[in-house]
């Protein structure tokens, strides 16, 4: 079976230092990876996703195959970054099969 | 445009009560799930389904049951509630899975709570 690996729960950086979320995952072939996020009091929405190569709010998240990673990173946080962010994976037909999330604190 | 709608937003049942849990969504997507969120434990997959009149079992079906009438409801059943059951549960919906990179939206979330 598919599984997402989130080491940290608890991530605590100051405002303007590197952030990097780390996800690992376990899967032979080639899945699909998003990074979700769900801010205080909001829902669970998709930050990003690797197919789209893009980068959201200035992070960014690249598909490392070899290491079977899919870290998520941001050059300078900001307080509003302050947040749960989940890695997801899908392969093929199935449903969405999450981490167990970080919560990511930004200190002023 | 509403997208997922959960209903009720906090819940408090009694052991051996039951209720259903309501979502709904308005995008025409064929796929809808359920999530629980424990703390330190992330979302895990109750059920799903992937259109109107199939259902399949996720990770933690046990304790639940699950009807898809329509391609906008989806609503899930406990029968028995439980202490272990309390949690937060998360209703989604895509339009498709897997290749493509398909995003899930998500409802705001249901705090149950099982005393």
């Amino acid at each position: 079976a598919q599984r997402v690996t989130q080491p940290e729960k608890l991530l605590s950086v100051f405002k303007g230092a590197p952030v990097e979320l780390k996800c690992n995952y376990s899967y032979s072939g080639s899945p699909e990876l998003f990074w979700y996020v769900q801010y205080s009091r909001q829902r669970l929405q998709l930050l990003l996703r690797h197919i789209s190569r893009e980068s959201i709010k200035g992070f960014t998240a690249d598909l490392n195959k070899g290491e079977t990673s899919f870290h998520l990173k941001k050059p300078f946080a900001q307080e509003e970054d302050s947040a749960m962010y989940y890695c997801a994976l899908s392969v093929g037909n199935t449903p969405l099969v999450f981490g167990k999330g970080t919560r990511l604190s930004v200190i002023a | 445009n509403a997208g997922v709608t959960q209903t009720p937003k906090f819940r408090i049942l009694k052991i051996g009560q039951s209720m259903t849990l309501q979502c709904t969504q308005d995008m025409n997507h064929n796929y809808m799930y359920w999530y629980r969120q424990d703390p330190g434990m992330g979302l895990k997959l109750i059920y799903y389904s992937v259109g109107a009149g199939i259902t399949d079992k996720g990770e933690v079906p046990n304790g639940y049951n699950v009807s898809r009438s329509t391609t906008e409801d989806f609503p899930l059943r406990l029968e028995l509630a439980a202490p272990s059951q309390t949690s937060v549960y998360f209703c989604a919906s895509s339009p498709r899975q897997g290749a493509g990179g398909t995003e899930a939206f998500f409802g705001q979330g249901t705090r149950l709570t099982v005393v």
